[in-house]
């Protein structure tokens, strides 16, 4: 698994753009970037995943930098209840997924 | 998308008392699934991973005859804490690993264990 560094806790004000950054640069070539959210006491949640390309579905879009040694995770317009726990992993086929210490993102009204 | 259900959400056990927790992948087959545990306010560490038909295999760290983990099944994975102690009480996660096509690995909804 890619270790995975990303800041502690990050603030949003409702309606604004969350623009989440992980860094990966030990990813091997064959892991994909996957984000998942955990929200308070239920189990974590699938956001989206990525290998090389940007990719973008009906919850957030994922930018991952040419180099694939990191990427950022982009809310467009956040709500109150996209205040969670974002967790970044590398991940491949049946590799064991380890997740890191995930932000805190606290939206704001 | 995929539904992983975990089963109980919440359990309270005396204490030297075994408790199971099932994790099924409802609409599709998992050959791969795996069991974490969450202390409050901490990150998901992994505690096994879990192939059907085969042992699991263990972190580092965790015992395998107090958390027992049976796969027997492509839909079906178990955890067991075996003579829970209050140190057990967590929150236990599993998640079950989808394949063919885009490999994606969805997460049930996570037991709330408290050993009294």
């Amino acid at each position: 698994d890619a270790k995975t560094t990303q800041p502690p806790s990050m603030d949003c004000a409702e309606g604004r753009a969350a623009n989440l950054p992980c860094n990966h640069s030990t990813i091997s070539g064959n892991e994909y970037v996957y984000w998942y959210r955990q929200i308070h006491s239920q189990g974590p949640q699938y956001i989206i995943h990525g290998l090389k390309n940007n990719e973008t579905n009906e919850m957030a879009s994922l930018i991952i930098t040419e180099d694939r040694k990191s990427s950022t995770l982009i809310l467009p317009h956040a709500t109150l209840r996209d205040t969670a726990v974002y967790y970044c992993i590398g991940y491949y086929n049946n590799n064991d997924m380890r997740f890191g210490a995930g932000t805190r993102l606290t939206v704001k009204p | 998308g995929a539904v992983v259900s975990q089963h109980p959400s919440r359990v309270i056990c005396k204490s030297g008392t075994s408790v199971k927790i099932e994790c099924r992948s409802l609409d599709f087959q998992a050959t791969t699934m795996f069991w974490y545990r969450q202390f409050p306010k901490q990150s998901l560490m992994l505690m096994a991973t879990s192939n059907e038909g085969s042992k699991a295999t263990y972190e580092q760290g965790v015992e395998k005859d107090k958390f027992l983990i049976n796969h027997a099944s492509l839909t079906l994975s178990t955890l067991t804490v075996a003579s829970a102690h209050p140190e057990d009480s967590s929150f236990y996660i599993c998640s079950a690993v989808r394949t063919g096509g885009l490999t994606e690995a969805f997460f049930g909804q996570g037991t709330r264990l408290t050993v009294v």
